[in-house]
């Protein structure tokens, strides 16, 4: 089965923690984002990567940092710099011009306490 | 800075139709999306337009005007599992920009 994994789907963590979210595909696409969403919100975007070993900030990159070290993985890690981390954290992914196609994971619920 | 303005939440009857607008003020424009999103789960993609005009895929419809930065969804003979959020998006070129959803409540 083709798609995109996210794990934990709940994470509960301790204020001033690192914690790091992780999201693979194998759908063979090269780029991959990381979104949030607040209750009530849309999705606003953190980091993207369009190749392996590059990414871009997005809208609200502080406190956040990626890598992409894989083409199939793309892990976020929010850090004790991110003020209010409790969220619901989206990982995406497209093919390289078929930004017309993209597939949602199934999303981390991060609680910090 | 980029806005997509679409209503809060909407409320409609099991059977009926409704309209979902969404207005949109990017500073450069590659496609409109519709997402559905139920509560504590992904969106899933319901519709794409690029050009002006009228995009139907069953009992979901979606309509584009770039010179008026506007699209509604428009969704036929609803039922209750209908029921979630409808989050309008706009790709600016490899960036996606998302509007704050509108829940839609399906009643009997």
């Amino acid at each position: 089965d083709g798609g995109i994994t996210q794990s934990p789907k709940y994470l509960f963590r301790k204020e001033g923690q690192n914690v790091t979210l992780s999201c693979e595909q194998n759908l063979n696409h090269d780029a991959m984002y990381w979104y949030r969403q607040d209750p009530g919100q849309g999705l606003r975007l953190i980091y993207y990567s369009q190749i392996v070993n590059d990414f871009q900030k997005g809208d609200i990159a502080e406190g956040y940092s990626v890598s992409r070290e894989k083409k199939e993985s793309f892990p976020l890690t929010v850090t004790s710099a991110q003020k209010n981390p409790t969220a619901f954290y989206l990982c995406a992914s497209t093919p390289v011009g078929r930004t017309d196609t993209q597939y949602f994971g199934p999303g981390t619920r991060l609680t910090v306490l | 800075g980029q806005n997509i303005d679409q209503p809060t939440e909407m409320t409609a009857t099991e059977g009926a139709i409704v309209q979902i607008n969404c207005t949109y003020q990017t500073s450069g424009f590659n496609g409109l999306f519709w997402y559905q999103q139920h509560a504590g789960e992904a969106p899933t993609f319901l519709s794409y337009n690029v050009l002006d005009g009228l995009e139907e895929k069953g009992r979901f419809s979606s309509f584009l005007s770039r010179s008026k930065g506007y699209s509604y969804l428009l969704l036929k003979e609803l039922q209750m599992k209908d029921s979630a959020s409808y989050l309008c998006a706009v790709l600016n070129f490899n960036k996606f920009y998302f509007g704050s959803g509108t829940k839609l409540n399906v009643k009997p």
